[in-house]
């Protein structure tokens, strides 16, 4: 059974940093892609950013490019978002998703979520 | 622009039958897309997968009352014999060239 567990949200000020973390099993982690996706309160999915199976390809929305930096560690079976100068409008739960495989981005499981709350 | 779009919001009465739609922008009526469900306080959930040729793979342990078909650039998905869980937000995704990943504003479904 896929597992995906997120970690490392919480409360952090505007123009702070935080490190989220997935930690995955049930699967070769290895072989699938792996994003990021957020919702904000109320809002809909958002899509943040994707990493493809050896790490080496990273993709990026416009609202996030250059101050996140999304990574994985195969040996850990774990995914990583590092954020940076967060800002109020990136308060929102964040999902660690897995592609179906064969190098596509077709979505088909997700975590639980983890809340980063940007605020004062 | 690869875009999907939904209708914000859709109902049907319990035990009813009820058709969201997901639609393609112009120049991507092949794409497949990818259906999910989130109820109310809870993480999204897959459904399935659905080709433009209306073929679909579902996830596990999804009831038979979910299916999937494929008209143009349209997709569907159809849920049957509405039951009070089924109250929730439907998402349609797919990616495109450049990798970039989009959903669709989402449909919030009310069961009556």
């Amino acid at each position: 059974e896929v597992q995906l567990l997120e970690s490392g949200g919480g409360l952090v000020q505007p123009g702070g940093s935080l490190r989220l973390s997935c930690a995955a099993s049930g699967f070769t982690f290895s072989s699938y892609t792996l994003s990021w996706v957020r919702q904000a309160p109320g809002k809909g999915l958002e899509w943040v950013s994707s990493i493809s199976g050896s790490g080496g390809s990273t993709y990026y929305a416009d609202s996030v490019k250059g101050r996140f930096t999304i990574s994985r560690d195969n040996s850990k079976n774990t995914l990583y978002l590092q954020m940076k100068s967060l800002r109020a409008e990136d308060t929102a739960v964040f999902y660690c998703a897995k592609d179906e495989g064969s190098g596509s981005y077709y979505i088909d499981s997700w975590g639980q979520g983890t809340l980063v709350t940007v605020s004062s | 622009q690869l875009v999907l779009t939904q209708s914000p919001s859709a109902s049907a009465s319990l035990g009813a039958s009820v058709k969201l739609t997901c639609t393609l922008s112009s120049g991507h009526s092949n794409y497949a897309i990818t259906w999910h469900q989130q109820q109310p306080e809870k993480g999204p959930r897959y459904l399935m997968k659905l080709n433009s040729d209306g073929n679909h793979i579902k996830g596990d342990g999804i009831p038979d009352r979910f299916s999937g078909s494929s008209s143009g650039a349209e997709r569907y998905l159809t849920i049957s014999s509405l039951q009070s869980e089924d109250e929730a937000d439907y998402y349609c995704q797919t990616w495109g060239t450049g990798i970039r990943v989009v959903f669709g504003g989402g449909t919030k479904l009310t069961v009556l």
